[in-house]
């Protein structure tokens, strides 16, 4: 079974700084996604940007950076230029679609993101 | 295209009833996935229905039921409430490619 973990509870940034938040994940399959969803007090999960494991580029999504290490099985968000709206929880997330069993997404229990004016 | 819909967006029951949340899910996508966000537990993965078939279910009691419609359209059961299913439920669609689920905007359920 896969396991996300997140290291990090609670972070604070000034606004305008950058800030990085940390996952780990442990699986022993090849080809996988890897997910950050941003769920602010609305409790709406929006999605913040997306990896696939067999690209080796890291993804990038305006001010939203990821650099994932696959042998280090690392995932990690930076958020560039931080801004009062991404005042946050952050939750890593791990998904092997399956059309045989399904597509279930394995979260990880958040970091807390608090952008300071 | 519009979001993912869930109703309704707040209820509240109490022990021992039974409740029926819907999701539509974003048109064109087949796969629509239901979990379960409380601050213990987090969020958890209930079950997962494509074309109609369950494919996966996470490890729920048998009280929590759910099924998918011809046009996608997922309603998910908790029958003989507990306060601990006091929650937000969440569902997600998704079309293959790409391999991203979507979210709605949730149902709090609070059970007294």
């Amino acid at each position: 079974a896969q396991t996300v973990t997140q290291s990090q509870p609670e972070m604070s940034v000034q606004e305008a700084e950058t800030v990085t938040l940390s996952c780990t994940y442990d699986t022993s399959e090849n080809n996988y996604y890897l997910f950050w969803y941003k769920q602010p007090p609305s409790r709406q999960m929006i999605l913040v940007i997306r990896q696939e494991a067999y690209k080796q580029q890291n993804a990038t999504e305006n001010r939203f950076s990821v650099n994932f290490q696959k042998a280090a099985k690392s995932f990690s968000l930076k958020i560039s230029d931080s801004q009062l709206g991404d005042t946050a929880m952050y939750f890593c997330a791990f998904m092997k679609p399956r059309m045989s069993s399904g597509d279930k997404l394995t979260f990880g229990t958040g970091t807390r993101l608090a952008v300071r004016p | 295209k519009a979001g993912v819909t869930q109703t309704p967006r707040y209820l509240i029951k109490t022990r021992g009833q039974q409740v029926t949340l819907s999701c539509s899910p974003i048109s064109g996508h087949r796969s629509v996935s239901w979990y379960q966000q409380t601050p213990g537990q987090g969020l958890q993965f209930l079950f997962e229905y494509f074309s109609e078939t369950q494919r996966n279910k996470g490890n729920f009691p048998g009280r929590f039921s759910g099924r998918q419609f011809s046009n996608s359209r997922s309603e998910m059961n908790v029958s003989t409430l507990e306060l601990g299913d006091s929650a937000l439920y969440l569902c997600a669609s998704k079309q293959r490619p790409p391999e991203t689920q979507y979210f709605g905007p949730g149902t709090r359920l609070l059970v007294l």
